[in-house]
């Protein structure tokens, strides 16, 4: 079982709903990640927090809105979403500043656009 | 970005020994090499990382070549679940660079 949960495991929506995708550990992590991972590729970072605050967005459509409301949430809000935005949004984890330590990653989400 | 490359997918026979290659020749002297696997339907798993000299954990070793351009992650005794998509990852500070290789397939035939 991994220790970095992620809800929903699926989610199918239109290209004109608002959903949003939860993540949450209980490590005392302080830094959370957002990555994408398209079929037979490898994941690609998205976003960054550090304390609770976003340190790293790496140029990501506005169409996806991140918030980490305490220290063991991190949620990905969605808008407007286009097809190619299909994909599996994985969560991860780690203590903060210390680059020689895991991250630890949930299973994903597996977002699909209608 | 430092970028990393790796052999498209490799084949293993189950409880011998694999060798799976990464090449990092930009890599910089404050970059970690960590190495993660993904089995299908999961987030990657964490397997070992290393920064300048040889490690070794319960799961693999880590080989760091001296000018740290390239690493090995070595199975010591392959196992079914060990097939797995391997990753090669550079992380450095302030986490500005988090570049996944392109990934192993490696295969473990019984």
């Amino acid at each position: 079982d991994t220790e970095v949960t992620q809800t929903p495991k699926h989610l199918v929506m239109g290209m004109t709903n608002k959903k949003s995708l939860k993540c949450e550990q209980h490590m005392g992590h302080r830094a959370m990640y957002w990555y994408k991972q398209k079929a037979k590729k490898p994941p690609e970072l998205m976003f960054v927090y550090s304390y609770e605050k976003l340190s790293i967005n790496e140029s990501v459509p506005s169409r996806f809105s991140p918030e980490c409301p305490n220290s063991s949430l991190l949620n990905l809000h969605l808008h407007a979403l286009q097809p190619e935005d299909s994909a599996l949004y994985l969560c991860a984890s780690s203590q903060v500043g210390q680059f020689n330590q895991p991250q630890h990653f949930g299973d994903g989400t597996r977002l699909s656009i209608l | 970005d430092a970028k990393t490359t790796q052999p498209n997918s490799m084949e293993s026979n189950e409880e011998e020994p694999v060798h799976l290659p990464c090449n990092h020749s930009t890599i910089s002297g404050t970059d970690y090499i960590h190495w993660y696997r993904q089995l299908p339907s999961q987030g990657p798993e964490y397997v070992i990382h290393g920064l300048t000299s040889n490690v070794n954990n319960r799961m693999a070793s880590l080989a760091i070549a001296e000018d740290r351009k390239s690493s090995t992650l070595i199975l010591h005794r392959a196992t079914l679940r060990d097939a797995a998509v391997y990753y090669c990852i550079l992380i450095s500070g302030g986490y500005q660079k988090v570049t996944f290789g392109t990934g192993t397939k490696l295969q473990v035939i019984p």
